[in-house]
């Protein structure tokens, strides 16, 4: 099973330049979900979606946009990229953060995001 | 306001000895409690969880304690061993996305 996949793996990009993180999951989950770690911060949510067609502000989500178009995929999009913007980036899945109590989350491997 | 609290940034343990990582949360609501692990360069992975009407969840060498009325939660691992030098974050859940703490970097010395 390939489970949650993130690409790229590295990207190095320029003040203003625009680029999609892809990520793709094979588990049918129905929650999706982008955080930021940095440095000292943790985990941070960016934006989440519940379900195909469906998505939500997380704590951070300035910059990004989001959209699900499929089961599978959830990419994000960063308009105009900003050395603030320079982080981990992590998607997870999970079969329903509805089901209730239990329900965890599955991580890929990471996006490392460098902006000059 | 940060709800999940890990005020430890980084622990040092001897190898054989007793990891305690502890964790506050201020939101009483919280119901489900997780712990995950990560390795550098690799996404965090699931470790254990305790759900609010239990106080001890065992699996293995890792045991989850749940404190209530203290709004508390620590992740003891007896006995540590080199490959558990990680990352350990804790999370809180309730119908909304997880909350998670900042993270506390355990070095077990061999």
């Amino acid at each position: 099973n390939a489970g949650v996949t993130q690409t790229p793996k590295f990207q190095v990009l320029k003040t203003g330049q625009s680029m999609t993180l892809q990520c793709a999951q094979d588990m049918n989950h129905e929650y999706m979900s982008w955080y930021r770690q940095d440095p000292g911060m943790g985990l941070r949510l960016i934006h989440y979606s519940v379900g195909a067609g469906i998505t939500d502000q997380g704590e951070v989500p300035n910059g990004y946009n989001v959209s699900r178009s499929t089961t599978e995929d959830f990419p994000l999009r960063l308009l105009s990229a900003a050395p603030s913007q320079t982080s981990v980036y992590f998607c997870a899945s999970s079969y329903s953060y509805r089901k209730g109590p239990g329900e965890k989350l599955f991580f890929g491997s990471g996006t490392q995001l460098s902006v000059l | 306001d940060q709800q999940v609290k890990q005020n430890s940034p980084s622990l040092s343990v001897q190898e054989g000895r007793i990891s305690i990582l502890n964790c506050d949360y201020t939101n009483s609501m919280f119901d489900y409690f997780l712990w995950y692990k990560k390795y550098p360069a690799e996404g965090p992975t699931f470790l254990i969880s305790i759900s609010s009407i239990k106080d001890k969840n065992e699996d293995g060498r890792f045991t989850v304690f749940l404190n209530k009325s203290a709004k508390h939660l620590s992740l003891h691992i007896v006995p540590s061993q080199p490959g558990d030098s990680a990352v350990y974050f804790c999370a809180a859940w309730y119908n909304t996305p997880l909350v998670f703490g900042k993270g506390t970097r355990l070095s077990v010395i061999a």
